[in-house]
């Protein structure tokens, strides 16, 4: 299936310890994106690669740092998880000068206890 | 279910009705709008999108006006089932670098059999 893939789809974790979410598309586009959604269903850009640079970098803590080996893997790395940092996290994917809108995974959700 | 204790704006719709959503932009640079649907537990899912130079654009079953003097958008649906279920959110491209879409707060749309 086409598709946009997130594992895990569920993380709960303790504070402090470091965790990895990874987001996969072969979609066979080039932009890729972590979203965060809060528990007022708020989402917000976190980062966003565009053929492995990183092209968006909004105001979030360097406990978290993305990774791209490749344009069809973003992975996000987060370092002494805090109980604030629970959340879904959406990863999105896009062809870049489409202007079109982005496909999204299915979420992972993070519960920092 | 999930939306308990959301506090999101909700619209409760019978079975065979139409439904209105709307959705108050911020930025009158903004030239890309897109409608997502979120049903429990998945990603947002892409519903129908408008760039700037329309204020009208139809699918099937839905239908997104654009009013750039009020920034204002709005979704219709059309004979409203209970699969329309879900918390739908609207999506703003500012033009900026990286093609980055803001998201509104989003609207609880309940159906009711």
């Amino acid at each position: 299936d086409t598709a946009v893939s997130q594992t895990p789809k569920y993380l709960v974790t303790q504070m402090g310890n470091d965790k990895s979410i990874k987001c996969e598309q072969n979609l066979g586009h080039d932009t890729m994106y972590w979203y965060k959604q809060d528990s007022k269903k708020f989402l917000k850009i976190m980062f966003s690669y565009n053929n492995k640079e990183l092209i968006i970098n909004e105001t979030v803590p360097n406990r978290f740092s993305p990774k791209s080996p490749d344009k069809a893997h973003l992975n996000l790395h987060i370092n002494s998880l805090e109980l604030g940092d629970s959340a879904v996290y959406f990863c999105a994917s896009t062809a870049s000068g489409t202007g079109v809108g982005y496909t999204f995974g299915s979420g992972t959700r993070l519960t920092v206890v | 279910g999930e939306s308990v204790g959301l506090h999101l704006p909700t619209l409760s719709v019978q079975e065979g009705d139409n439904s209105i959503i709307n959705c108050a932009y911020s930025n009158s640079a903004s030239d890309y709008f897109i409608w997502y649907k979120q049903e429990s537990g998945k990603g947002p899912q892409f519903i129908i999108d408008i760039r700037s130079n329309m204020d009208k654009r139809q699918g099937q079953r839905v239908t997104v006006l654009l009013n750039k003097t009020v920034k204002h958008l709005s979704l219709q649906i059309a004979a409203t089932q209970p699969g329309d279920s879900a918390v739908y959110f609207c999506a703003e491209n500012p033009g900026e670098y990286g093609n980055k879409l803001v998201f509104g707060a989003g609207t609880i749309l309940r159906v009711k059999s």
